[in-house]
């Protein structure tokens, strides 16, 4: 069964440096979404993305971050400057359609030093 | 703002019992969603839906879009099934991002 595949699974970083999170998405999906998760506290949206464009993006999602879809299939996350704040896992998610089923990928556990 | 909120917190059942999970939320969603989190951390999505009633396996899922109410129901629980059930909301015209609850803690004891 397609699933959606993240990396790395654990990154850890020091304060003000870039991280970049990768996803590959189930191939035939259109939609795809980053989610953070802080430790003890719930999900949050971070961004959409359809059509190589942002759709949508939440008041978290500041200048210090940037998604892309370099090629057909990988969709990432960078982070330009890490705070401590930002440790947190990290959800790729992606979509056939608008309010469709979105499936997770594993999460990447981010901890900023 | 739109929010969702989850009843309970926190539950402990014994193997076999029925279990309801609660979800309340603001007007206008165009989806409901219910997911599992793994203790890992994985999340696996359950059901989507915007009406009525889904059944997979020992999972039901009903909504009631006037009362602004969706159930997540286990029949004859296990201790496989202990995990955080999250539900999520979709508002609609928001490109599909989910407004999520903060989660349900089931722990299913032999």
């Amino acid at each position: 069964e397609p699933e959606v595949t993240q990396t790395p699974s654990h990154q850890v970083t020091q304060m003000g440096q870039e991280v970049i999170l990768r996803c590959v998405p189930i191939s035939n999906h259109l939609y795809f979404y980053w989610y953070r998760q802080i430790l003890g506290q719930k999900v949050e949206f971070l961004v959409s993305f359809y059509n190589n464009e942002i759709s949508e993006k939440s008041e978290i999602f500041d200048d210090q971050f940037s998604v892309e879809r370099p090629d057909g299939s990988n969709f990432t996350l960078k982070i330009r400057s890490t705070k401590l704040e930002d440790s947190a896992m990290y959800f790729c998610a992606s979509s056939k359609g608008l309010v469709e089923t979105q499936y997770f990928g594993p999460g990447t556990r981010l901890l900023v030093l | 703002k739109n929010e969702v909120e989850q009843s309970p917190q926190n539950l402990t059942a014994q193997e076999g019992e029925f279990i309801t999970i609660n979800c309340s939320y603001s007007v206008g969603i165009s989806a409901l969603h219910w997911l599992q989190q793994h203790p890992g951390g994985g999340i696996v999505s359950l059901f989507m839906l915007s009406s009525g009633k889904k059944k997979h396996g020992r999972l039901i899922a009903t909504i009631n879009i006037q009362e602004k109410h969706s159930s997540l129901h286990i029949t004859a629980s296990h201790p496989r099934d202990s995990a955080v059930y999250i539900c999520a909301a979709d508002y609609g015209g928001s490109q599909g991002n989910l407004i999520f609850g903060k989660g349900t803690k089931l722990s299913v004891k032999p």
